[in-house]
């Protein structure tokens, strides 16, 4: 099994709504990223996951939190977000001492904040 | 910090043509990896090639190879006999060296629309 796998593949919420998002790989990978893509432009980095502890934050606002309640799986749980925060959020699993290593990502969810 | 820069927004080549895409970074490290990613249009990202910094022959990955030029800051894609499933988003990427506090950043370049003609 060489996926990374994300649900749901589209979601749509409001400004008051609580949602979250998943990301699950079984390919034995100790480091798992969220990554953040406005159309046509490159993929941002929010958060990564090393052994299962966040290592890297890049400064997301609060109303983004991370887990990692297992080496296979990641979420991203959402509230209170804006209208800017819709976008194709990323998910991505490497083993985090291979550097070289590619990361594999998963298809994203859509998301959209009315 | 590194940053990543790629000049073209938009390419397009001719199917079994020969295209070069640019990538430059900036970096004060002498040890990084380098990384071409294709994100077609089913969103996913799939990496194209890699590159050791340290190694100063060019990898090669079928058709696709690049061009690295070290003290240029340059790594640029070469795909030859271009195929109609080439189309796609590409993005040049930069990740800093296991002994950097960042080396689980892969750091982005603003990527380059690559059409292929029939």
């Amino acid at each position: 099994d060489t996926e990374v796998t994300q649900t749901p593949k589209h979601l749509v919420m409001g400004m008051t709504n609580k949602k979250s998002l998943k990301c699950e790989q079984h390919m034995g990978h100790r480091a798992m990223y969220w990554y953040k893509q406005k159309a046509k432009k490159p993929p941002e980095l929010m958060f990564v996951y090393s052994y299962e502890k966040l290592s890297i934050n890049e400064s997301v606002p609060s109303r983004f939190s991370p887990e990692c309640p297992n080496s296979s799986l990641l979420n991203l749980h959402l509230h209170a977000l804006q209208p800017e925060d819709s976008a194709l959020y990323l998910c991505a699993s490497s083993q985090p001492d291979r550097v070289l290593e590619k990361l594999f990502f998963g298809s994203g969810t859509q998301l959209s904040v009315l | 910090a590194q940053t990543v820069t790629q000049s073209q927004p938009e390419m397009s080549v001719q199917e079994a043509e020969t295209v070069t895409l640019s990538c430059t970074y900036d970096t004060s490290e002498s040890d990084y990896y380098l990384f071409w990613y294709k994100q077609p249009p089913s969103r996913q990202m799939i990496l194209v090639i890699r590159q050791e910094a340290y190694k100063q022959q060019n990898a090669t990955e079928n058709r696709f190879s690049v061009n690295f030029q070290k003290a240029a800051k340059s790594f640029s894609l070469k795909i030859s006999d271009s195929q109609l499933g080439d189309a796609a988003m590409y993005f040049c990427a930069y990740r800093p060296s296991p002994g950097s506090s960042n080396t689980g950043k892969l750091i982005f370049g603003q990527g380059t629309t690559l059409q292929v003609k029939p």
